[in-house]
């Protein structure tokens, strides 16, 4: 099993440029979410989705958008990038909900210039 | 107020030293509780669940305490491998479902 997978590992986007991120499972969880982590902060909540199909807000979700066609993909699409948005991002996946071990991917690490 | 707060750190100790630290946490409703580690410009993974009796994995030792609502790690007989960055990370109710609260984390490091 590959786990969780994120493409791209890197990027940089000028303000105002759209991008989606990628983000893949092949251990059939239900649950995925998206979370960033700045500088001083905890992992907070972007996106999460508890099956195909359905998604929620997280913690901070203005300025991204995500969706769930199928059980194994959940993209992130920042929608108009700005500099706050500098971050890195993780996807990732559990069985159930929040209850139980987030298995993580190797995260994206966005610049906003 | 933070739902999760960790000192943290550095926490700088030799081989062979214990070192402990802890976290607190708001939401006296939290039902589940973690640490995970996280190695330098990697992602986190699972160390281990917080049991209410207290639980211990090799040389790693969680204890919980729900009356002071904090968690604490112990490590003993460090190895230079223990230089991590260690997560606290809670489960907090919110409206009907339940996430994860994550610790700012805690950075220990070992030295030879």
């Amino acid at each position: 099993n590959a786990g969780v997978t994120q493409t791209p590992k890197f990027q940089v986007l000028k303000t105002g440029q759209s991008m989606t991120l990628q983000c893949a499972q092949d251990m059939n969880h239900e649950y995925m979410s998206w979370y960033r982590q700045d500088p001083g902060m905890g992992l907070r909540l972007i996106h999460y989705s508890v099956g195909a199909g359905i998604t929620d807000q997280g913690e901070v979700p203005n300025g991204y958008n995500v969706s769930r066609s199928t059980t194994e993909d959940f993209p992130l699409r920042l929608l108009s990038a700005a500099p706050s948005q500098t971050s890195v991002y993780f996807c990732a996946s559990s069985r159930g909900s929040g209850y139980n071990e987030q298995f993580f991917g190797p995260g994206t690490r966005l610049t906003v210039l | 107020r933070k739902e999760v707060e960790q000192d943290p750190g550095p926490f700088n100790v030799p081989e062979g030293a214990t070192v402990a630290f802890n976290c607190t946490y708001s939401n006296s409703a939290s039902q589940s509780f973690f640490w995970y580690r996280q190695d330098c410009r990697k992602e986190p993974k699972l160390l281990m669940s917080v049991y209410s009796s207290g639980n211990e994995d090799g040389r790693f030792t969680a204890q919980l305490n729900r009356a002071s609502q904090y968690i604490s790690l112990l490590i003993r007989d460090s190895k230079l491998s223990d230089s991590a960055t260690y997560l606290c990370v809670v489960n907090i109710r919110s409206q009907d479902d339940y996430k994860l609260s994550f610790g700012a984390g805690t950075t220990v490091t070992v030295r030879a």
